[in-house]
């Protein structure tokens, strides 16, 4: 079945450090796509990303689909920015998910 | 935004019991889905509709049942509750137009086996 690797698994920053998050599957897919889960909390999707790179405020997404990865940027990091960060993979109207990364922010 | 509730948001079972999860979507989206997260295994899939009337196994299907009985809601059914199944469950519903795959997803529901 589809693999889907993250790394770190956790991570802990400085408030203003930037951070780098990556997500390594093991086979083709449709789409990929990165959540934020708050402690406790649903998820919430934070891009949507097959291919190429996107930016939205201090987040960028890369993927490179015959690399078989993809990251998430964080820059200039905020203690609201902790969470854990889920990265999915789909194919045929389903996703499948990596562990996640734990993000602690601290001031 | 779509918007996906589930109920109840928390549950205590005893093993044995028979428990009933529920899920509501008013964004009619086609496809549901149920799913389970769990310390050291992330978001794991136990079953998932294209529509109503319909079910699909997902991942670890075993010792859970599915019920679609319209667009709007997606069940899932513990017909023996276990401590094993103890664990936080969403629902998700999607669309997959154009093959976007993208899920919205409930706040998720605590159950408790003892």
């Amino acid at each position: 079945g589809q693999q889907v690797q993250q790394s770190p698994t956790s991570l802990v920053l400085q408030e203003g450090e930037n951070a780098e998050l990556q997500c390594n599957f093991s086979t083709s897919l449709n789409s990929m796509q990165w959540f934020y889960q708050r402690p406790g909390g649903s998820l919430v999707s934070v891009f949507y990303n097959p291919s190429g790179t996107k930016q939205s405020g201090r987040l960028t997404s890369t993927t490179v689909i015959k690399e078989r990865r993809s990251s998430l940027h964080i820059s200039s990091s905020q203690i609201t920015d902790s969470g854990t960060y889920l990265c999915a993979i789909g194919s045929n109207a389903k996703l499948t998910f990596g562990k996640g990364t734990k993000l602690s922010v601290k001031s | 935004e779509a918007a996906v509730t589930q109920s109840p948001r928390n549950k205590v079972a005893v093993t044995g019991g028979k428990v009933t999860l529920s899920c509501n979507q008013t964004n009619n989206h086609n496809n549901m889905y149920w799913y389970r997260q769990d310390t050291g295994h992330g978001l794991r899939l136990i079953h998932y509709s294209y529509g109503a009337g319909s079910t699909e196994k997902g991942d670890i299907p075993d010792g859970y049942k599915a019920s679609r009985p319209s667009q709007e809601n997606f069940s899932l059914i513990l017909e023996l509750a276990t401590p094993s199944q103890t664990s936080v469950y969403f629902c998700a519903s999607g669309d997959a137009l154009g093959g976007r795959d993208t899920q919205y997803f409930g706040p998720g529901t605590r159950l408790l086996v003892l």
